[in-house]
């Protein structure tokens, strides 16, 4: 159980254009979900942590208008890139958490990550 | 001072020795750790999670967390080439769905 994924796992796209990565919760609900920036062989940086049906809270330092977080449901969270720079070439993962038996509320689970490359 | 230290290595061992990998925190608050994997262009994955202090042990696997300390440490016996990737230690409060902090990650490569 525990399961996320996310969709596409690889995208390539033109400067200036707005990507979507979708992060779905599989087998449980996911009351929170987290999107995580992570650069070459470096630790994960938080951007936004976005509870179901309401607004995403960012971190410092993350533009809001750029990256666009929705959380319609409780099994998809969407993450929209807008008009995608080169400097926003990264490997973007999200995770969740929600009622699971045990239901502890701490534990994340992480998708597998989408790459992305603005040419 | 960060709220969660944690070697980066890169720490290289033989298979079949033991591994220990560590992490110290700064905040009392914490409760809820966790050790997750992550191979190399993959999302991390939960390997082991413990509430308070304490052991627990899962396989190959033994978590360790001393609150008096504040420190927090991962076993691996019987390490294996599958065993290289990076570890991150991983802490929260547990109130609600909060964020967790996360140690930076420490680079393990098993040699055959």
């Amino acid at each position: 159980g525990a399961v996320v994924s996310q969709h596409p796992s690889r995208v390539i796209c033109k400067s200036g254009t707005s990507v979507k990565i979708e992060c779905r919760s599989l087998d449980f609900q996911a009351t929170t979900m987290f999107w995580y920036r992570q650069f070459p062989k470096k630790s994960l940086m938080l951007m936004a942590t976005s509870n179901e049906g309401s607004k995403a809270t960012y971190e410092q330092g993350v533009e809001k208008d750029k990256f666009l977080i929705n959380h319609a449901s409780l099994t998809l969270s969407t993450l929209t890139v807008t008009s995608a720079h080169p400097e926003d070439s990264s490997f973007y993962i999200c995770s969740a958490t929600g009622t699971r038996r045990p239901t502890t509320q701490a534990e994340q689970f992480f998708g597998p990550g989408t790459r992305l490359t603005v040419l | 001072q960060k709220e969660v230290e944690q070697d980066p290595g890169p720490l290289s061992v033989p298979e079949g020795a033991i591994v220990s990998l560590n992490c110290t925190y700064s905040n009392s608050a914490f409760q809820y750790f966790m050790w997750y994997r992550q191979y190399s262009r993959k999302g991390p994955e939960l390997l082991m999670y413990t509430y308070s202090s304490g052991n627990k042990e899962d396989g190959r696997f033994t978590a360790q967390v001393d609150k008096s300390s504040k420190y927090i440490s991962l076993f691996i016996r019987d390490s294996q080439p599958s065993d290289s990737a990076t570890y991150l230690c991983a802490m929260g409060r547990g109130k609600g769905n909060e964020k967790l902090t996360f140690g930076t990650g420490t680079r393990l490569t098993i040699i055959p």
